[in-house]
């Protein structure tokens, strides 16, 4: 059974640039969440893909957009990103949003 | 809206020693799910335990069980015989049932394992 994948492990990005995040579900899981971990924080839910639609959205603007393939697999997009988007982004995979099983994160660097 | 508090910072632990963390949380819902998470200084989450709120029993796995008091809305962390290895960021985390099932944190535990 392959666990829940991310990419990339690092990044740093400038301020106003894109970026893109992206993770593979764990096998048998059709459901992908996404949360923002600040440092010495707790997760912030950002979104929740299910069936290729977005399933519920937490408190963070439009610029954080997502996408599930047929596969589960999924992306995180952010745009126009800002210095309070450094953080540790971690991405769940679940059936139906059940146990919610994590990947390793992905930690952005916004300079 | 739901909320979770953690309200130890931190926590340190003799290795072998019981030790245990404290979660309290906030709900007008009656049927939840309640979870800890572990989360070494790799990052990963790892899930160490659920309790459903509709079940009485609390939840064991292994060295680490729950105290789950509904009525208080109290869901404590036992870890007993503690090892090297439990050093980490503990979180105490509420599922959701209504719309996307969103796990809401607390802002954690830090436990240290003093050999």
């Amino acid at each position: 059974e392959t666990g829940v994948t991310q990419s990339p492990t690092h990044l740093i990005k400038t301020r106003g640039q894109q970026v893109t995040l992206r993770c593979s579900s764990q096998s048998g899981h059709n459901t992908v969440s996404w949360y923002q971990q600040a440092l010495g924080q707790g997760p912030q839910f950002i979104f929740q893909y299910y069936r290729e639609e977005e399933n519920g959205r937490g408190n963070f603007p439009p610029r954080f957009s997502g996408l599930q393939f047929p596969n589960y697999s999924s992306e995180l997009n952010v745009n126009a990103l800002e210095l309070d988007d450094s953080a540790l982004y971690l991405c769940a995979s679940s059936l139906f949003g059940f146990e919610q099983y994590f990947g390793p994160g992905t930690r952005l660097t916004v300079t | 809206a739901q909320t979770v508090t953690q309200s130890q910072p931190e926590m340190s632990v003799q290795e072998a020693e019981t030790v245990t963390l404290s979660c309290t949380y906030d709900t007008s819902e009656s049927d939840y799910y309640l979870f800890w998470y572990k989360q070494p200084p790799s990052r990963q989450m790892i899930l160490v335990i659920r309790q459903e709120a509709y079940k009485q029993q609390n939840a064991t796995e292994n060295r680490f069980s729950v105290n789950f008091q509904k009525a208080a809305k109290s869901f404590s962390l036992k870890i007993s015989d503690s090892q090297l290895g439990d050093a980490a960021m503990y979180f105490c985390a509420y599922r959701t049932n209504g719309g996307a099932q969103k796990l809401v944190f607390g802002q954690g535990t830090r436990l240290t394992i003093n050999p």
